[in-house]
């Protein structure tokens, strides 16, 4: 099975950087995703690494530690939009050769003015 | 084009009544997962159907199954209610099976509240 652990509440000021950490434990590790998800609305695709080490895309960006088991998503210059829950997602292959996604519980971030 | 459309938005039903959700994909994506989402266990995967057929099944009971007709769409059935099957149910969609990211798109969920 799969063990994905995330914060699950974080705040931060407008304007700062905050960070949010995943671990987590796969037998058939194949990808790790970030998801944002307003409330009552649907999660929406922010990153992917397969690779260790980081991907940038504009204010948010992702890093990769495959031996640990670790990531994180990193937020820039906070605006109050980003307000969200933060849903990492790991992608593990089984012996079927299908792949399945299993989510983390989610970090409610809540950004102040 | 128009995105992944979920049926109803929100549902209240009894105990032991069934229901079902439908979910209509993005034009042109032939696969769609089902996940349950839960305050207290997150997002769960229920099962994904590519052409018509169950490629890939979540842990959850039988009371819990699903189609996907030849247009693609795909609907889930919860027999037998339980108060623990209140939920959001999200169906997303891709155009290949078994993709994720960026490739795949979410709708908006069906809440549903059991009684």
């Amino acid at each position: 099975g799969q063990n994905i652990d995330q914060p699950t509440e974080m705040t931060a000021t407008e304007g700062a950087i905050v960070q949010i950490n995943c671990t987590y434990q796969t037998s058939g590790f194949n990808g790790l995703f970030w998801y944002q998800q307003h409330a009552g609305e649907a999660p929406t695709f922010l990153s992917y690494n397969v690779l260790d080490g980081l991907e940038e895309k504009g204010r948010f960006s992702s890093f990769l530690s495959r031996s640990k088991g670790y990531s994180y998503l990193l937020l820039k210059e906070l605006q109050m939009k980003d307000s969200a829950s933060y849903l990492c997602a790991v992608r593990d292959r089984r012996n079927s050769g299908y792949s399945t996604l299993t989510f983390g519980k989610g970090t409610m971030l809540l950004v102040s003015p | 084009k128009a995105g992944v459309t979920q049926t109803p938005r929100y549902l209240i039903k009894t105990r032991g009544q069934q229901v079902t959700l439908s979910c209509s994909p993005i034009s042109g994506h032939r696969s769609v997962s089902w996940y349950q989402q839960t305050p207290g266990q997150g997002l769960q995967f229920l099962f994904e159907y590519f052409s018509e057929t169950q490629r890939n099944k979540g842990n959850f009971p039988g009371r819990f199954s699903g189609r996907q007709f030849s247009n693609s769409r795909s609907e889930m059935n919860v027999s037998t209610l339980e108060l623990g099957d209140s939920a959001l149910y999200l169906c997303a969609s891709s155009p290949h099976e078994g993709t994720q990211g960026p490739e795949a798109f979410f709708g908006q969920g069906t809440r549903l509240t059991v009684v």
